[in-house]
């Protein structure tokens, strides 16, 4: 079946300018993450989302950044008057979050260039 | 602070031989542990994962070997072949705690596996 799926895959915004980045995860998964990944770092946990329950935000940086999940599938990651320390490649990835399958299947990444 | 890390930022190893990838966390509630391989400008694949009930785990070429006392893990390939040339992310979970499956990620280990 499909992956986890992204758009768009490069963005460059200007200093200032609020961006929505889209995640399709697999289908049939309840869970669903977002991370991102500056230059020369690992990938950072910003969100999480499982089925109907509460989202984690502990790892979103600042009040600026904002996601949700609509009809527990798609979801949409916004950052508003985005800075230029927000270039990174953000990436999705979604996992059925279950005793016996706790790996999370990444998309490829949105490339965010703040200018 | 840097909770799970990879201190060395490459390898380099010749075609047959045996890559060793290391990695080491300082949080002792971690208790599911991941490697991730991530080609250019692709999301990160996930390769094999350990319980902390177990301290060996083995798939093909891949063995991750972990040591609990010592908060170190290392992913061993054998024999090593040039389309294993990539960045090798190391990855851990809480889940005994009852927090969810998000991931903590180490920098990043490029490897380079020469004919």
């Amino acid at each position: 079946g499909a992956g986890v799926s992204q758009s768009p895959s490069n963005k460059v915004t200007e200093k200032g300018k609020d961006v929505e980045l889209r995640c399709d995860p697999i289908s049939g998964h309840t869970a669903l993450y977002w991370y991102r990944q500056s230059l020369g770092q690992g990938l950072e946990f910003l969100i999480y989302f499982q089925g109907n329950s509460a989202p984690d935000k502990s790892g979103l940086p600042s009040d600026r950044f904002s996601a949700e999940r609509t009809g527990g599938s798609v979801s949409t990651l916004t950052i508003q008057r985005t800075q230029q320390e927000d270039s990174a490649v953000y990436l999705c990835a979604s996992s059925l979050d279950e005793v016996s399958s706790y790996e999370q299947y990444f998309g490829p990444g949105t490339r965010l260039t703040v200018t | 602070d840097q909770q799970v890390k990879q201190n060395s930022p490459s390898l380099s190893v010749q075609e047959g031989r045996i890559s060793i990838l290391n990695c080491d966390y300082t949080n002792s509630m971690f208790d599911y542990f991941l490697w991730y391989k991530k080609y250019p400008a692709e999301g990160p694949t996930f390769l094999i994962s350990i319980s902390s009930i177990k301290d060996k785990n083995e798939d093909g070429r891949f063995t991750v070997f972990l040591n609990k006392s010592a908060k170190h893990l290392s992913l061993h390939i054998v024999p090593s072949q040039p389309g294993d040339s990539a960045v090798y992310f190391c990855a851990a979970s809480a889940r005994r705690t009852g927090a969810n499956s998000k991931l903590t990620f180490g920098k990043g280990i490029t490897l380079s596996v020469r004919p």
